[in-house]
Order: C-alpha cells, then structure tokens, then sequence
C-alpha cells in the first residue's frame, strides 16, 4: 500500500449504531488530518494530530472521537451520529505541522439513516 | 473567520477552449496558495501551488497571484474532457497550520 488509504470506502449506519474510520499513512508523516466534506460546502477541518498528540478540534460535536495510537494510522470513532452528518470523510497527512503539503485519501462516504 | 470564496458552478467551456477559475480570500497575511482537483468520488489531489505574484505555469495548468487584490486563479489551456472535475482553492495559514479551503468550482468541459 502507498501513500494514504482509508477503510470503509463506504459506511451506512443508523443513529443508534457505534462505529469507526480508519486511516493509514504510508508515507512516514508526522502529522494527520480528519476533514469533513459535505456536498456545496469547504471542506472543514475536524481534528489534526502532531505526533500523536491532538493539536487542533474545530469544535467539532463529541459524538465524533478521534484517536491516534502512532503516526501512522488515524481513526475517527462515530456514536449516535445525526442525518445531517452523512458526508465524505477525508483523512490526510502531511510532513510537519508547518508542511503547506497535504496528501489525502481516498475518503470514506458515510450515510446515516 | 478566515474565509476562502469561489464560485460554486458549474462552469462549462467546450473542448480546447480556456477554462478559468477564480478564488478570492480573505486574510492578507496568506503566504501560500493552493488548486486541488477533485474528481466526483475522489479524494482531492494537489494540482498546483503558488507563493509569489504573477503567474505560475505548468503544462496546461497556469496559475495567478494578486496579493493586493487577495486574488488566484487557475487558467486551464486546450480544456480536456478528462479536466471536468471539481477544483478546489485552498489558503495556507501560517498561524496555526491550517489548510482553508473555498467550496470548489465545478469544470465542464463539453467534447
């Protein structure tokens, strides 16, 4: 595998429902990235991690938990997850939090009934 | 709120024709700037980058820097049907690390 890859591709789940995206960087970053992209809108910055260490949370809902057990792999926990956040789950890393170069993944689509 | 501003589309040019993409941001202090594009169902993917004023080219790929007027573009030349895409302006801030992103212009690009 190279470069950043993320499982499911594909998630559905209902309101109830606990589950988890995972991320893994093959490219001996230091740094990785949760971004959220609804359809029409920026992406948005979720949470970055700095040597597994959360150096940012936008504000984002507790309903989703990141977590980040070594540089290298990323995941993003989800419980009773709303309609409104079905949307497509980026994943990215980067050199160095100062690196202007972010490499993403292929993303999960994430629908919850 | 630092803010990244681009028309949303789409955009549609017929086949070899200019396509040009314009973004506008907000905080004159940006350094660096970014074009992504983005397939439909695909992860965005950096495309070109540029840091000074005037323009940056690459291929068919030209890129535009105004600072004063806090204002890039991206020039596609001979537009492809395989440019069709979503392409996404992305604003480097120095304070804090963040990648700011514009709602991305949707390409056409009509054989």
């Amino acid at each position: 595998e190279t470069g950043v890859t993320q499982t499911p591709r594909h998630l559905v789940m209902g309101m109830t429902n606990k589950k988890s995206l995972k991320c893994e960087q093959h490219l001996g970053h230091n740094v990785m990235y949760w971004y959220k992209q609804s359809a029409k809108k920026p992406l948005e910055l979720m949470f970055v991690y700095s040597l597994e260490e959360r150096v940012e949370n936008n504000s984002v809902p507790s309903r989703f938990s990141p977590e980040c057990p070594n540089s290298s792999h990323l995941f993003l926990h989800l419980h009773t997850l709303q309609p409104e956040d079905s949307a497509l789950y980026l994943c990215a890393s980067s050199d160095s939090i100062s690196s202007e170069t972010q490499y993403f993944g292929p993303g999960t689509r994430l629908l919850v009934l | 709120q630092k803010e990244v501003e681009q028309n949303s589309g789409p955009l549609s040019v017929p086949e070899g024709a200019i396509a040009s993409l314009n973004c506008t941001y907000s905080d004159r202090g940006s350094q660096s700037f970014f074009w992504y594009r983005q397939y439909s169902g695909k992860s965005p993917e950096l495309i070109m980058s540029i840091y000074s004023n005037g323009d940056k080219e690459d291929g068919r790929f030209t890129a535009q820097l105004n600072k004063a007027s806090q204002y890039v573009s991206l020039l596609i030349r001979d537009s492809q049907p395989s440019d069709s895409a979503t392409y996404l302006c992305a604003v480097f801030y120095n304070q804090g690390g963040k990648l700011i992103f514009g709602q991305g212009t949707e390409l056409s690009v009509k054989p």
